[in-house]
């Protein structure tokens, strides 16, 4: 099945406990990207990637890193997490190439105490 | 600045009536447009989009956008909701630029279907 997974799907930290959030999609995509979710504020972008060793950042980038290795995998890194890093992440992955759409892991729930 | 604005952050509508959640976005180059629905508790699932041709566009539940190129519009309409519907619609602008893209988000808004 074609499917963009995220893990773990829920975590609960404390500040400065470095975390990563996996991100890894079956489909060969090209594009992939990270988002926070929260109340209000819709989807902002992270990072994003159009190919393999080829990152960069989008609106609110401040705070976490991201690396792609492999064209399957986009973990998220959070070095030192806060607590207004509490949020809801979605991983998200794209054929690229002129087919634009976007395809969606489950979602991270990730709380910061 | 490039945007994308869905003017409402709610729309309550009684089970069986129809519905209209707007969408505009500020562009002078070309766009492709999207809709994209988050069920509760789920990630986000493409719903509909716009690349060429005819300006009205369906999905296989029922909704439709027509992309308005004048009013730089592309609201998302259904003549009769369900209590399934119910879920947070995001509308999303691929901006098209010499020899890359920019997507844009708009906010959300939350279909709250009432029985």
């Amino acid at each position: 099945e074609a499917q963009v997974t995220q893990n773990p799907r829920y975590l609960i930290t404390v500040t400065g406990k470095k975390l990563t959030v996996t991100c890894s999609q079956n489909m060969n995509h090209e594009y992939m990207s990270w988002y926070r979710q929260d109340p209000g504020l819709g989807l902002r972008q992270i990072y994003y990637s159009m190919n393999v060793e080829v990152t960069d950042k989008g609106d609110v980038p401040e705070g976490y890193k991201v690396s792609r290795k492999e064209k399957r995998n986009f973990p998220l890194i959070l070095e030192s997490p806060s607590p207004n890093q509490t949020s809801l992440y979605f991983c998200a992955s794209s054929p690229g190439q002129g087919a634009y759409e976007q395809y969606f892991g489950p979602g991270t729930r990730l709380t910061v105490t | 600045a490039q945007s994308v604005t869905q003017l409402d952050s709610q729309v309550p509508v009684f089970e069986e009536a129809p519905v209209e959640l707007r969408c505009n976005y500020s562009s002078s180059v070309s766009v492709y447009l999207f809709w994209y629905v988050q069920y509760p508790n789920q990630g986000l699932q493409l719903l509909l989009k716009y690349l060429s041709g005819s300006t009205l566009v369906e999905s296989i539940n029922g909704f439709e956008a027509e992309f308005n190129k004048s009013q730089t519009s592309f609201h998302l309409r259904k003549p009769s909701v369900h209590i399934s519907d119910t879920a947070e619609y995001f509308c999303a602008v691929i901006l098209l630029m010499d020899s890359n893209y920019q997507l844009i988000w708009g906010a959300g808004t939350k279909l709250i279907i009432k029985p």
